[in-house]
């Protein structure tokens, strides 16, 4: 069985500061790792994966990832945080199965 | 918009009743897949399809619940009797899927918000 732990159910930073958002994984085989955000009372929005190759991993709105295959760990990193990069953060993870399986979520806020 | 389109957005409801959600994937994809999510937590697997196929269903889909997807295209889930333990956030999300080439990527729309007095 696969799994996605995020193990900070909230994380506080200044805004301007950098943000680090934690996941880990249990996937068999190779880890198929995604970022998504969601705002209230939306859906769910891509933010970036990591499928193979390097391993830090950009994606939208300034946002990075680095995949940790010793430590078992997909983290969501962005250098200067934002007061409207508060939101709802979610990793997920597959075996190129056939669907993804979600970590319970992070709340982040920022603040001025 | 060519995003993924959920209706309604809100359904309150008694218990007992019958809701009905629908979904418009994105045109191109051929896998649609139904995830229920409830407040505070990440989003559950319920089921998936490959065009009209059914292909996989969650222990969560309990015999109250089920999907179609009649000609491969928009998609429909219903709640039979329902139960206030029901009530959550219904997403839906579409995929395109190749042989060989299956990154993952789900393109969620808004969701069906359901409560169940």
């Amino acid at each position: 069985a696969q799994s996605v732990a995020q193990p900070e159910d909230q994380v506080n930073v200044a805004e301007g500061n950098p943000l680090t958002v934690k996941c880990t994984y249990s996937v068999s085989g190779n880890p198929y790792l995604f970022w998504y955000v969601q705002y209230p009372n939306r859906g769910l929005q891509f933010l970036l994966k990591y499928i193979t190759g390097d391993n830090l991993v950009k994606g939208s709105y300034g946002f990075e990832a680095e995949f940790n295959k010793s430590q078992t760990s997909f983290h969501l990193k962005k250098p200067s945080a934002l007061v409207s990069d508060s939101a709802l953060y979610f990793c997920a993870g597959h075996n190129a199965g056939n669907m993804l399986t979600f970590g319970g979520g992070t709340r982040l806020m920022v603040k001025p | 918009d060519t995003g993924v389109s959920q209706d309604p957005r809100h359904k309150i409801t008694k218990r007992g009743q019958n809701v009905t959600f629908r979904c418009d994937p994105i045109s191109e994809h051929n896998r649609l897949y139904w995830y229920r999510q409830t407040l505070g937590q990440g989003p559950e697997f319920l089921t998936y399809f490959q065009n009209e196929a059914q292909l996989e269903k969650s222990r969560l889909l309990s015999d109250r619940f089920s999907a179609e997807r009649p000609k491969g295209s928009f998609s429909t889930l219903e709640i039979q009797r329902t139960e206030q333990g029901d009530s959550a956030m219904y997403l839906c999300a579409s995929s395109p899927h190749r042989s060989g080439l299956n990154t993952g990527e789900l393109f969620f729309g808004e969701g069906s918000r359901l409560t169940v007095l």
